[in-house]
């Protein structure tokens, strides 16, 4: 099974500054053939379901903020929040879909500090 | 607008059976592979299964923990999707989350809770 590791585990922000929180994944989640990387970020508020943020590592799902950017490739990943909302209080979850079973990071909680 | 919508949690004995209903609707639900994604209380989220579309062959792929103990299936003439959990430890409690997509996950419904406790 492929391991997603998340870093930090939390993290306190201040309002309007840059968020940044990493993935890396025990083996390579990139396909040779098509050159995409299968990683998905999601985002979780309390007591709502998950939200598919950003698939294939960098593509915003229709509807995302554009405050809202994922980058890396092969083992490694980065979810930036630029510019910190309020609303972006969450926990946040990287995913790989390269192979089953598809894995889960362990989450990021963000706070505003 | 896409909905998912979840029943048939609840509180079950160990080694008890149980199963969940998802009611899809705004989207072809007969096209769509399906999957199930569990989130035990407090903690991160699990993969439990997929189905894929008939048309796609119709098949099931399970997590580990889960293999031979739930069955994941579909009636497309409902646009329902379903998880029958058999044989249920006091691990499996979890909320329990029907998604969309077989391997990255769109849409979700809001989750239903099953409590296996004695």
């Amino acid at each position: 099974d492929i391991v997603m590791t998340q870093s930090p585990d939390s993290l306190a922000v201040s309002l309007g500054a840059r968020a940044t929180i990493n993935c890396k994944s025990s083996q390579s989640v990139l396909y040779s053939s098509n050159n995409k990387n299968y990683l998905a970020w999601y985002q979780q508020k309390p007591g709502q379901p998950p939200k598919l943020l950003i698939y294939w590592a960098s593509t915003r799902e229709s509807g995302v903020p554009d405050r809202f950017s994922g980058s890396g490739s092969g083992t490694d990943f980065t979810l930036t929040i630029s510019t910190l909302q309020a609303e972006d209080v969450a926990v946040y979850y990287c995913q790989q879909y390269y192979s089953s079973p598809y894995t889960f990071g362990q989450g990021t909680k963000l706070e505003i500090k | 607008e896409v909905q998912l919508v979840e029943s048939g949690g609840g509180l079950v004995k160990p080694g008890g059976s149980l199963r969940l209903s998802c009611a899809a609707s705004g989207f072809t639900f007969s096209n769509a592979w399906m999957s199930w994604v569990r989130q035990a209380p407090g903690k991160g989220l699990e993969w439990v299964g997929r189905i894929k579309s008939k048309t796609d062959g119709g098949t099931t792929d399970y997590a580990a923990p889960v293999k031979g103990g739930f069955t994941i299936s579909r009636d497309d003439s409902k646009n329902t999707l379903y998880l029958q959990m058999n044989s249920l430890k006091t691990e499996d409690t979890a909320v329990y989350y029907c998604t969309t997509g077989g391997s990255n996950f769109a849409y979700w419904g809001q989750g239903t809770l099953v409590t296996v406790s004695s």
